[in-house]
């Protein structure tokens, strides 16, 4: 069980468009999604945190207006890149927390290859 | 602020043997989670290994285990009779335990498992 998916695993687009990335909680409800970006063989930077129903909660730095995130119900929250541009290339990935938070657990998506030409 | 180190960026270790990854952290929180991830070249997180910090007893799962030490704020993970499928981005992780749930990373460890 605490299978966390994500869609697509890994996206090409160009310069000043949008992408959606979708993160996916397949067996259990998530509460709370969170979105953290990588580089790489760094170490996962948080990004937002997202509670169903309400608005994210950005980290320091990340521009709002630039990555939109949406936690829409119980199974599922996105993350919008905005006019996206090469400095935006990156990995990303998302986790969620059940309603029966195990240990405080975060169970962890495949992650979504974003490059932007 | 809570933070969590990992000063060794990278290890290696001869398949069979055990090595051990170190990681501390700072809190001024007396409840709170510890974490050991592992990240593959498929760059899935996969949980290693949990410890709570009221817990004295070190956690254990299989062929890893943990050494915590509450009092030097330190969580060092020992992996034995390494295996080649270990090589891995290792990180250490810290949760406050509260209902925002939200992890605090190490830098990680690179681990290189030889044949």
């Amino acid at each position: 069980g605490a299978v966390v998916s994500q869609h697509p695993s890994r996206v090409i687009c160009k310069s000043g468009t949008s992408v959606k990335i979708e993160c996916r909680s397949l067996d259990f409800q998530a509460t709370t999604m969170f979105w953290y970006r990588q580089f790489p063989k760094k170490s996962l930077m948080l990004m937002a945190t997202s509670n169903e129903g309400s608005k994210a909660t950005y980290e320091q730095g990340v521009e709002k207006d630039k990555f939109l995130i949406n936690h829409a119900s119980l199974t599922l929250s996105t993350l919008t890149v905005t006019s996206a541009h090469p400095e935006d290339s990156s990995f990303y990935i998302c986790s969620a927390r059940g309603l029966a938070g195990y240990y405080n657990e975060q169970f962890f998506g495949p992650g979504t290859r974003l490059t932007v030409l | 602020a809570q933070t969590v180190t990992q000063s060794q960026p990278e290890m290696s270790v001869q398949e069979a043997e055990t090595v051990t990854l170190s990681c501390t952290y700072d809190t001024s929180e007396s409840d709170y989670y510890l974490f050991w991830y592992k990240q593959p070249p498929s760059r899935q997180m996969i949980l290693v290994i949990r410890q709570e910090a009221y817990k004295q007893q070190n956690a254990t799962e299989n062929r890893f285990s943990v050494n915590f030490q509450k009092a030097a704020k330190s969580f060092s993970l020992k992996i034995s009779d390494s295996q080649l499928g270990d090589a891995a981005m290792y990180f250490c992780a810290y949760n406050r335990g509260s209902t925002l749930g939200r992890l605090y990373f190490g830098r990680g460890t690179q681990l290189t498992v030889w044949p």
